[in-house]
This record gives structure tokens, C-alpha cells and sequence, in this order.
């Protein structure tokens, strides 16, 4: 299986900063990645796929970037909204595998 | 509009059986691959099993394999996942999810929970 990291597992930011979260795969899985935001006690959303296309209404302000094994989620600057769990997801190989969550608290 | 509408969780005691439902409508089950994912309670998301768009592929992670069964009803557009011989493990949220661009999960429910506790 393989398995995504991502770091840091816990981000303490203010609105208006730029954030970067970063995801690592255990092996290559190319632009095989997603990333999805999640509010408590709400399903997870897409934000962005292949690993830089932006999901449709998505803000802009959110972006991704990588290929191989090494992935990143910019927030350009951040919004009220914004302070949620994010993930990557690697759609590869099955099965598919999620990292355990960045959590974005507000400081 | 798409929607996804998850069904039939509760409290069972461990050995037990659950048989869970995803309602779908604004789009076909024909047409698309549908997915579950759980997330225990304060944990992270794991993929559970896919149904294919045509029925004729069914994957299923590791951690249900033997136990676990995703079927559909065509007639009804309705997915339905059922759980056998329960675990305290398998306590989550179950969410079905419907396959989009790439493998990535496009709709999701609003899951259902399902806790195993004698």
C-alpha cells in the first residue's frame, strides 16, 4: 500500500497568511493526487485534483503543486473560512490511501 | 442537484450485522463508481470499497475483505454496503462518495454513523 505524509499534522495560523502543507507518498504515484478540506462534522470537500487542478468553485487563493512522491497545498491568504482539516488522497493504486490530516487552527 | 444520501447506521454489538444504503439522485448509478470511505470517531479517512459504474468490479480494502459486501440496486439508484461479523474497530462515520475526475471523489453524503459496542 502506499502510504501518504503529510506535514505538519497541526498548523496554528492568522487570516491573511500564506500556508503551505506538504505531502509525501511512499513511492511515486505521479499526479495521482487530491486534496480535500473537511469541517467538523462535515464531509470532506474537493478542492484540488491532479495534483494542481483546482476543483470547480474552488477559490483561487487555494493551489497545489508537485509530481512523484512530494506534494504541496498553498493557501495564499488565508480566510475565516479556511481553518478546517485538510488531506491528500493518492488515486494511483488501489487501495487508495489518505494522509492522516493537517489540522489549520486559527492563532 | 447531485446528492448522496446515507442510511442505516446505529449501535450493534460486535458479531453483529449492519446492512448500510446510499441513496443517490441528480445522476445515474450507471453512470459513475461509487465509493465508501470511514472515519472513526477523531481519526483520519479510510477507503472501505468501490463498486464500479457497470457492477462489474467491486474492490475492497484489506481491514473488510470477507466481511464486508458493496452492492447496488439499479432500479432504486440506491448503493447499499453490508457489514458482517462487526468489530469495535469498524466504529466510523461511513461515507459514500461518487467517483470523478481521476479517482477522486467529487459528492459525498453526509455519512451515517455506525458504532459497535456491546
Amino acid at each position: 500500500d502506499i502510504q501518504l505524509t503529510q506535514s505538519p499534522s497541526f498548523l496554528s495560523a492568522s487570516v491573511g497568511d500564506r500556508v503551505t502543507i506538504t505531502c509525501r507518498a511512499s513511492q511515486g504515484i505521479s499526479n495521482y493526487l487530491a486534496w480535500y478540506q473537511q469541517k467538523p462534522g462535515k464531509a470532506p470537500k474537493l478542492l484540488i485534483y491532479a495534483a494542481s487542478t483546482l476543483q470547480s468553485g474552488v477559490p483561487s487563493r487555494f493551489s497545489g503543486s508537485g509530481s512523484g512522491t512530494e506534494f504541496t497545498l498553498t493557501i495564499s491568504s488565508l480566510q475565516p473560512e479556511d481553518f478546517a482539516t485538510y488531506y491528500c488522497q493518492q488515486v494511483n493504486s488501489y487501495p487508495i490511501t489518505f494522509g492522516q490530516g493537517t489540522r489549520l487552527e486559527i492563532k | 442537484q447531485v446528492q448522496l444520501v446515507e442510511s442505516g447506521g446505529g449501535v450493534v454489538q460486535p458479531g453483529r450485522s449492519l446492512r448500510l444504503s446510499c441513496a443517490a439522485s441528480g445522476f445515474t448509478l450507471r453512470s459513475y463508481t461509487i465509493h465508501w470511505v470511514r472515519q472513526a470517531p477523531g481519526k483520519g479517512l479510510e477507503w472501505v470499497a468501490l463498486i464500479s459504474f457497470d457492477g462489474s468490479n467491486k474492490y475492497y480494502a484489506d481491514s473488510v475483505k470477507g466481511r464486508f459486501t458493496i452492492s447496488r440496486d439499479i432500479s432504486k439508484n440506491t448503493l447499499y454496503l453490508q457489514l458482517n461479523s462487526l468489530r469495535a474497530d469498524d466504529s466510523a462515520v461511513y461515507y459514500c462518495a461518487r467517483q470523478a475526475t481521476l479517482s477522486t471523489f467529487d459528492y459525498w453524503g453526509q455519512g451515517t454513523l455506525v458504532t459497535v459496542s456491546s
